[in-house]
This record gives structure tokens, C-alpha cells and sequence, in this order.
């Protein structure tokens, strides 16, 4: 099993130009979540999808982010204009969708801002 | 609304146990887990227990969980340098939001 895969793993950009995240999950779960941990504190949640659908995107700021799932498997979380309070690392997680709610993590992505 | 708190820091010597706490709120919470977050590594699923439980145990780690006090804690025997790391507490209501809320993660540092 290849885990959830994630790129770019860093990302410097200066503000307000555009970034995107790519996250390849693991083959089979259905749910995908994006989360997004700052400096210092746990993750949190930005976005759930059940295949394609975003069930839960409440705290997505959507003036500036946004996700897409086309086909159920892949997703992209685009962040434009980037700010510098956007500095974090973005985590993407992916669950089968039965069971005890395990999520499996990939290794993140780590966006500076400048 | 729901919220999870650890305490930031913890110490210990290696070969000597280590307990790590959280408190939650949400008294709907199914499932309850510990993360285990390396320096510039995603989140590793370390353990979890059902709300029903009171007690869990795998090899060295064992979680107790007071569901009345809304504690859960994570002990470690024979700690090594290896367990140095940021814990994070998670909980999840497995409801309509099936969401995994995190505590803000307790960093073990094992001295040699």
C-alpha cells in the first residue's frame, strides 16, 4: 500500500501569488480530508470529501481557497491570492470509510509565504 | 462546540514511563486517538479506543480513558529516544460530521 501521497513537499512563494497542492490518496477510501496545521498547534480541518462530493468545507475560507475531487481519487487544494498568515503545513488524509474512523496521513506539504 | 486540550511539554528520562493527557468536551465522541507527529513528518496513527472502552494496551503503550471526566491519557513504558515527538490527542463524534478535532499536540522530549 503506497500511503497518501502529497506534492509539492515545500513551497516558498511570495504573497499574493497563487499555489496548489496535490493529493494522490490511498487506492479504495472514499473520504478525503484536507487540513491545515500552523506552527505550533494541531490540525485543522479545511475540507472533507465523500468521492467527490465536499460534505463538509465550513471552515474553508472560500474567498481565496479552493478544492476539487473531479473523479472521486485525486484532489487539489488551490490557495489565490496567497497571504502571509497562509504560512503552514497542509495535510491531506484519506479513510475507507468504514470502521473506526481510522485516517491515514501523508506527509504534508510546507508552504512559507513571503 | 467541541474542543480538545493537552499540556505542551513533557520530559522524562530514557527507560522511565510517560503519561500524556487530554481533556476533551464533546461527550458525543465515538472514537478517541493518539497521533505521533516526527519533525517534518505527516501524523502516524499510534493507537485509538472506542468511547466504550476504559482501557486499551498494545506492547508498550496503554490509553485510559475516563469517559466521565472526559480524560484520556497515553502512557509510554521504557520510553526511548525514539518516542521524542509531538502527541496529539484526536477526537471524532462519527455523526453527520465525522470529524477528527485535534488537541494542539504535547511535545515529549526523552533525555538520554
Amino acid at each position: 500500500e503506497a500511503g497518501v501521497v502529497q506534492s509539492p513537499r515545500y513551497k516558498i512563494i511570495e504573497k499574493k501569488q497563487p499555489v496548489a497542492f496535490w493529493c494522490n490518496p490511498i487506492s479504495g477510501h472514499n473520504t478525503l480530508y484536507w487540513y491545515r496545521q500552523n506552527l505550533g498547534q494541531g490540525p485543522e480541518l479545511l475540507i472533507r470529501y465523500e468521492n467527490e462530493e465536499a460534505v463538509d468545507d465550513s471552515q474553508l475560507p472560500k474567498d481565496r481557497f479552493s478544492a476539487e475531487r473531479l473523479k472521486g481519487v485525486d484532489s487539489t487544494l488551490k490557495i489565490q491570492p496567497a497571504e502571509l498568515g497562509d504560512s503552514a503545513v497542509y495535510l491531506c488524509a484519506s479513510y475507507r470509510g468504514s470502521g473506526a474512523n481510522v485516517l491515514t496521513f501523508g506527509a504534508g506539504s510546507r508552504l512559507t509565504v513571503l | 462546540g467541541e474542543d480538545v486540550e493537552q499540556s505542551l511539554f513533557l520530559s522524562v528520562r530514557e527507560g522511565d514511563s510517560s503519561v500524556i493527557n487530554c481533556t476533551y468536551t464533546d461527550s458525543s465522541s465515538t472514537y478517541l486517538y493518539w497521533y505521533k507527529q516526527e519533525p517534518g513528518a505527516g501524523l502516524q496513527l499510534l493507537t485509538y479506543i472506542f468511547s466504550n472502552m476504559d482501557m486499551k494496551q498494545d506492547q508498550r503503550l496503554t490509553v485510559l480513558l475516563n469517559k466521565k471526566d472526559k480524560h484520556l491519557s497515553l502512557r509510554i513504558a521504557d520510553t526511548q529516544t525514539g518516542d521524542s515527538a509531538i502527541y496529539f490527542c484526536a477526537e471524532i463524534n462519527g455523526g453527520a460530521t465525522n470529524k477528527l478535532i485535534f488537541g494542539t499536540g504535547t511535545l515529549l522530549a526523552v533525555q538520554p
